[in-house]
């Protein structure tokens, strides 16, 4: 069935590179996103790429497309505390997009 | 601006009655989506719907319905069958054929349901 995974936590210092991973189950993808969603907040489009695309780099963000291992991974360069909530990939799948579970971004000093 | 506005932020309900949560936007989105999210669950979809008057169960349909009158709105209503409502819900919306664009949805800031 179709499935998005993340890890649940990671925790970097500021300044520092975060890399957030995710494995997705549906090939037939045409697009993967990422978004971020701050506290009490709703979600918010980061960025996105298309599934023909190996890389995609917007400012500070790169994201990397594994579509053999069906992995994606979204890299914030010079992390920073503003940077610190959960962010979510999705899959486009038929009519609607599927979401992984989240992976909580902590930046500490 | 236009944007999708759901409210209200937080409600409270007692058990065994029903309550609506409000989404409306003014994108002209053809498709709307209800989702809820609780804590290390991410988001889990309810209802979605892609036209007016029609609308398809999503992976946690039961004890939650929905109706889709105008392109505008999208209401959830939480019935007393719901066993565990406290969550955090959000609407969604997008352009029909997502798959030919890269818009993907854009969210509600979400409602906050509590059972007391």
């Amino acid at each position: 069935g179709e499935d998005v995974e993340q890890s649940l936590f990671l925790s970097v210092r500021e300044g520092d590179s975060s890399v957030i991973n995710c494995t997705y189950t549906d090939s037939s993808s045409t697009y993967l996103y990422w978004y971020k969603q701050e506290p009490g907040a709703g979600l918010q489009l980061l960025t996105y790429i298309f599934s023909n695309m190996d890389m995609k780099q917007d400012q500070r963000l790169t994201v990397l497309l594994n579509k053999k291992d069906k992995h994606l991974s979204l890299r914030i360069a010079d992390t920073q505390t503003g940077d610190s909530a959960i962010y979510f990939c999705a899959e486009g799948v038929t009519d609607k997009l599927i979401f992984g579970t989240g992976t909580r971004l902590q930046v500490f000093p | 601006d236009g944007g999708i506005t759901q409210s209200p932020k937080y409600l409270f309900r007692k058990e065994g009655q029903n309550v609506t949560l409000s989404c409306e936007q003014n994108l002209n989105h053809d498709a709307m989506y209800w989702y809820r999210q609780d804590p290390g669950q991410g988001l889990r979809l309810i209802y979605y719907s892609q036209i007016v008057n029609d609308f398809q169960k999503g992976d946690i349909a039961e004890g939650y319905s929905v109706s889709r009158e105008k392109k505008e709105s999208f209401p959830l209503t939480v019935t007393s069958a719901q066993k565990n409502p406290t969550a955090f819900y959000l609407c969604a919306s997008s352009i029909m054929g997502w798959r030919r664009d890269n818009y993907g949805y854009t969210f509600g800031s979400g409602t906050r349901l509590t059972v007391v």
